[in-house]
């Protein structure tokens, strides 16, 4: 079965750095999403993507976050500085259509800012 | 706003046990109901879906019913094996619109020979 990568694994940064977390989605999805799981709570939806734009984003999404598709297989997810609080397992995940399609997640990228 | 509630973890059983991982939710409107399963080293992975009140959605020996009346779509297995040990996360999809998922908060089981 095709699947969503992410790299890398395990990313340590130190607090106010910039972090670019990378994901390539499956080849012929359209829908692209990143979710994140602080330690211990629940998995939360940050923004979804399509046609070269943001579709929704949640709260948690604010100016220091952005995501890009640079070349049009990578979806990356940046964090302009970095607090501790950004720390976190970050999912990313792709559609192939909207509704009624299932999502696909990759393994995730375990991000710590000291 | 959308919220899911699921039992804590983590779940410990022995195999060829019975399997329950309770899951309540609050959402407006006539939401999907998920149950999603993430095995050591892999992404999430959808394990079964129910659209409608009444829906049983079932996979792999999985099954959750969504009752409308108790706002619940309980996983169940009836005898669950060393394979099935996971973090199991139920979610939901709002009915008022969108494309985004709010999860639970996972439970891991944990099977034992």
């Amino acid at each position: 079965e095709p699947e969503v990568t992410q790299t890398p694994s395990h990313q340590v940064t130190q607090m106010g750095q910039e972090v670019i977390l990378r994901c390539v989605p499956i080849s012929n999805h359209l829908y692209f999403y990143w979710y994140r799981q602080i330690l211990g709570q629940k998995v939360e939806f940050l923004v979804s993507f399509y046609n070269n734009e943001i579709s929704e984003k949640s709260e948690i999404f604010d100016d220091q976050f952005s995501v890009e598709r640079p070349d049009g297989s990578n979806f990356t997810l940046k964090i302009r500085s970095t607090k501790l609080e950004d720390s976190a397992m970050y999912f990313c995940a792709s559609r192939r259509t909207d509704l009624g399609e299932k999502l696909f997640f990759g393994s995730g990228t375990q991000l710590s800012v000291l | 706003g959308d919220s899911v509630t699921q039992m804590e973890g983590p779940v410990t059983l022995s195999e060829e046990a019975f399997l329950t991982i309770n899951c309540t939710y609050t959402a407006t409107g006539y939401p999907s109901l998920f149950w999603y399963v993430q095995y050591p080293g892999e992404g999430l992975q959808l394990l079964l879906k129910a659209t409608k009140a009444d829906d049983k959605g079932s996979n792999k020996g999985f099954e959750a019913t969504y009752r409308k009346e108790t706002t619940s779509f309980h996983l169940e297995k009836g005898s669950v094996q060393v394979s099935d040990s996971a973090v199991y996360f139920c979610a939901l999809r709002g009915g008022g619109g969108g494309n985004k998922l709010t999860f639970g908060t996972g439970t891991q089981l944990k099977v034992e020979l």
